[in-house]
């Protein structure tokens, strides 16, 4: 049973492209969870989505960043027009309702 | 709102030491506790996770105990070595959807 899986884990974007985070749960996981860790800080909730469904993104800036989980694939974090204030890790957790999340191993976004 | 603090911010320690991270949260109402540990670069990795009705949980070396009434969780490690060096996080769920995460302890044991 493979981890929860995130490519890329590394990337890097110019300021003003676009930016595509991919996470795949565990198997048998429907809830995913993105989290952002900026430089010496600790990790901040952005979003929480079930399959095809966003439940809270109460945490998500309110421009150029969206999320999804569709039915088939992986969960997608999406940042449009990048500026070097992205430049984060990126974390993704799986889980069911009341249960351990498991992390991915996150994606490094370096904006230039 | 649910707030958890971690203290101490950093530890050094030699090796060999036993040693105790704090770790409070100002909800008490949470139906469990997770401690993770990360590496410098690396992503995190689950230790051990206390459900509401449990006071301990128990890992190797690792024994985390949760008072919820006082809003508060330690993380015990036993005979410390060079290979513990990370920095360990505490989280609780908040609002069913969400996990608080601590600011974390930096731990360095020195050989």
């Amino acid at each position: 049973n493979a981890g929860v899986m995130q490519n890329p884990r590394h990337l890097v974007r110019r300021r003003g492209q676009e930016a595509r985070l991919r996470c795949s749960p565990m198997k048998g996981h429907s809830h995913v969870y993105w989290y952002r860790q900026l430089p010496e800080e600790g990790l901040k909730f952005m979003v929480y989505l079930q399959k095809e469904n966003i439940i809270d993104e109460s945490g998500m800036p309110k421009e150029r960043f969206s999320a999804e989980f569709p039915k088939e694939g992986p969960s997608i974090l999406r940042i449009q027009q990048v500026v070097r204030g992205d430049s984060a890790a990126y974390f993704c957790a799986s889980g069911n309702s009341n249960t351990e999340a498991f992390f991915g191993q996150g994606t490094r976004l370096t904006v230039v | 709102k649910q707030e958890v603090t971690q203290i101490p911010a950093a530890l050094s320690v030699p090796e060999g030491e036993n040693l105790v991270l704090n770790c409070s949260f100002t909800d008490s109402a949470i139906y469990n506790l997770q401690w993770f540990r990360q590496d410098p670069g690396k992503g995190l990795t689950s230790l051990l996770l206390i459900q509401s009705s449990q006071r301990e949980q128990t890992s190797g070396r690792l024994n985390a105990s949760l008072d919820k009434s006082s809003g508060r969780s330690t993380l015990y490690i036993a005979a410390s070595q060079p290979g513990d060096s990370a920095t360990y996080l505490c989280a609780v769920p908040y609002n069913n959807n969400d996990m608080r995460f601590g600011a974390g302890t930096r731990l360095t044991v020195k050989p």
